[in-house]
């Protein structure tokens, strides 16, 4: 199994930051990398396809980039509305899926 | 528009079964797959498994394996999830999700959940 890990666990940030999360698979996944975001209470809500395809309707601050095992998501100039859990999922291995722990982002 | 309406929250007694639907409805729901995905309280995401609308296949998390059961009804646009043998650790909301594919030429097949439902709550208490 494809085991995906992140970092940091958690964040603390101010409005305006420039945020960036990592994300690291156990093997190559090539551009096989989802991004989402959770808000406490909420279903998750996908932000990155692909690696670094911006998901329609998600605002042009988050970006993600990366291949093979390494990958970041970067929040450019972090709002209040960004402070969540943003988690990392593997689709390299068809329909068997992978999510990272997670990372929680708060307000400094 | 695009949603999935999940059904109510269940408590549930140690070794009982629990079947939990999502209906789809604002896009053809032969045309994609539904994931489900479990979350225990204060946890993170874990995938259970997938099953393709159009033909009923499906790959479930190899922890799983004996446990779950995905079926999917299309006259009613509605894919189940049932979860038999229930254990404490089993105490998660479960989410469903449509599973989009995109086919690059000659790189290869991407797929993403990008519509979830809200969530059921099952608990499992003796």
């Amino acid at each position: 199994d494809i085991q995906m890990t992140q970092s940091p666990s958690s964040l603390s940030a101010s409005v305006g930051d420039r945020v960036t999360i990592t994300c690291r698979a156990s093997q190559s996944i090539s551009s096989y990398l989802n991004w989402y975001q959770q808000k406490p209470g909420k279903a998750p809500k996908l932000l990155i396809y692909a690696a670094s395809s911006l998901q329609s309707g998600v605002p042009s601050r988050f970006s993600g980039s990366g291949s093979g095992t390494d990958f970041t998501l970067t929040i450019s100039s972090l709002q209040p509305e960004d402070f969540a859990t943003y988690y990392c999922q593997q689709s390299y291995s068809t329909l068997l899926f992978t999510f990272g722990p997670g990372t929680k982002v708060d307000i400094k | 528009q695009v949603q999935l309406v999940q059904s109510g929250a269940e408590v549930k007694k140690p070794g009982a079964s629990v079947k939990v639907s999502c209906k789809a409805s604002g896009y053809t729901f032969t045309s994609y797959g539904i994931s489900w995905v479990r979350q225990a309280p204060g946890q993170g995401l874990e995938w259970m498994g997938w099953i393709s609308a159009y033909n009923g296949n499906t790959n479930y998390a190899q922890k799983l394996q004996g446990r779950v059961t995905m079926t999917t009804d299309t006259s009613t646009s509605t894919a189940y999830m049932e979860l038999r043998s229930l254990r404490s650790d089993d105490t998660a909301v479960y989410y469903c999700a449509r599973d989009v594919l995109v086919v690059v030429a000659a790189i290869g097949d991407y797929y993403y959940m990008d519509v979830w439902g809200k969530g059921t709550t099952v608990t499992v208490s003796s």
